[in-house]
């Protein structure tokens, strides 16, 4: 079955720090893959996403490259702000005729704290 | 105006109850979802419903049942619960089934079993 993978946490940077968190997925043919992020107390939001190879998604200054030679979709920011401390979930939605489809199978949830 | 709303925030009970949650949407989306969060964030599907008709069903115990009165509700009720039910329970819905519909999310009820 379809399964992601991301990256232990948490993760704690500074102010202005570069972002990496990691994503790998299994999936028979080709999935949608998405990055959602959830603030404390709250729900989740779809923060990007990328529906075929080497396409790339973008939001509030996040970026993430669906790579299917890999099968990652890494999730990266040249420079985070304290707003940005959330929960990070990577997922995906497999394709059209497959058992999954409109389904997410997530990954495990990356913790970000940043710190002033 | 919320898009999804659920019912009730908080949830606390003793084992052996039966408890339902609720779950709203005015997005006029056709599909809706059944989440469940554990404590170690972990996200699984539970339930899925196009039309108010059961699409995914997955492996859940039969304690669990969705009830979808209309398309911009969908309900869940569990019997005779159990101290391993406790988790954060997320509704979403979606335009429409499918990778290219987004899922827009509740705030999540949190349910402790005592």
């Amino acid at each position: 079955g379809n399964s992601v993978t991301q990256m232990e946490g948490p993760v704690t940077l500074s102010e202005e720090a570069f972002l990496t968190i990691n994503c790998t997925y299994t999936a028979t043919g080709y999935p949608s893959l998405f990055w959602y992020v959830q603030y404390p107390g709250e729900g989740l939001q779809l923060l990007l996403k990328a529906t075929k190879a080497d396409d790339k998604g973008s939001n509030k200054g996040f970026e993430a490259t669906y790579r299917k030679e890999t099968t990652s979709f890494h999730l990266e920011k040249g420079s985070v702000q304290v707003s940005d401390s959330a929960v990070y979930f990577c997922a995906l939605s497999g394709d059209a005729g497959g058992t999954s489809y409109g389904k997410l199978t997530f990954g495990q949830g990356t913790i970000l704290t940043v710190h002033p | 105006d919320t898009a999804v709303s659920q019912t009730p925030k908080y949830l606390v009970t003793q084992m052996g109850n039966d408890k339902s949650i609720k779950c709203e949407q005015n997005l006029g989306h056709d599909t809706m979802y059944w989440y469940k969060q554990d404590s170690k964030k972990f996200l699984k599907i539970m339930f899925s419903y196009n039309n108010k008709e059961l699409i995914i069903n997955e492996t859940v115990p039969n304690r669990f049942s969705p009830k979808s009165p209309d398309k911009a509700h969908l309900n869940l009720h569990i019997n005779s619960l159990e101290l391993g039910d406790s988790a954060v329970y997320f509704c979403a819905s979606s335009q429409a089934m499918g990778a290219l519909y987004e899922q827009y999310f509740g705030p999540g009820t949190r349910l402790t079993v005592t």
